[in-house]
């Protein structure tokens, strides 16, 4: 059962665009997670989001986490070619603390 | 800093043949977990152990089998390998006073594909 729908699952944009990524549950989620993959490597986090409505920024990407915790968008603004990658976000379930659950990825490619 | 080392890095089996890969932290990491990386199946967790000498069952564990002799090392084995296990294995590790909130760390993977 997926419990976390990640959207789009593809994404192809000119640099200076702007974009945003969806993820979605019907489940509460204690915190969320969005991490970028790039080829050949593990996913490295980016940020963390553990109270409902709470924004966070990261130079150029905005994180925010729905007011009842069960839903997180990514906006990118002005993408680069760098920002290049697989996005992914990962919940952890009120209650289970032990295993995070994951959405299936949103790859971005930023053409220059 | 290593952080999180998987080997190998690649590896092709036969069909019915068994290997181990190993996962090793050094951040004195208490929870460790290994993952199977497919194309449209997002990560899917196999087992993961939250303390030495633990193990417990992910999402997908039929077919593997783990081991957490040290804190440190997580093994992932598989005894008769099978075409429908060729994939990305990841192997993760966090704190686990931060598990809700902290950081999970990635080994770089192991590809590996069965014949």
């Amino acid at each position: 059962t997926q419990l976390l729908e990640q959207s789009p699952q593809f994404l192809s944009i000119q640099e200076g665009e702007n974009l945003t990524v969806y993820c979605n549950s019907s489940s509460v989620f204690s915190s969320l997670q969005w991490y970028r993959q790039e080829p050949g490597e593990g996913p490295v986090l980016l940020v963390t989001v553990v109270t409902g409505g709470e924004v966070k920024k990261l130079k150029r990407l905005t994180f925010q986490f729905g007011d009842a915790r069960k839903d997180s968008s990514l906006h990118i603004t002005a993408a680069q070619p760098g920002d290049t990658g697989l996005y992914l976000c990962a919940g952890a379930e009120a209650g289970n603390n032990r295993k995070l659950i994951w959405g299936l990825g949103t790859s971005l490619a930023v053409n220059p | 800093n290593a952080g999180v080392t998987q080997t190998p890095k690649f590896r092709v089996l036969k069909t019915g043949q068994s290997m181990t890969l190993l996962c090793a932290q050094d951040m004195n990491h208490e929870y460790m977990y290994w993952y199977r990386q497919d194309p449209g199946m997002g990560l899917r967790l196999i087992h993961y152990s939250v303390g030495e000498g633990t193990t417990a069952k992910g999402e997908v564990p039929d077919g593997y089998n783990v081991s957490r002799l040290k804190k440190q090392n997580f093994l992932l084995g598989l005894e008769s390998a099978a075409p429908s296990q060729t994939s990305v294995y990841f192997c993760a590790s966090i704190n686990g006073l931060a598990v809700n909130t902290g950081e999970l760390f990635f080994g770089e993977g192991s590809r590996l594909t069965v014949l």
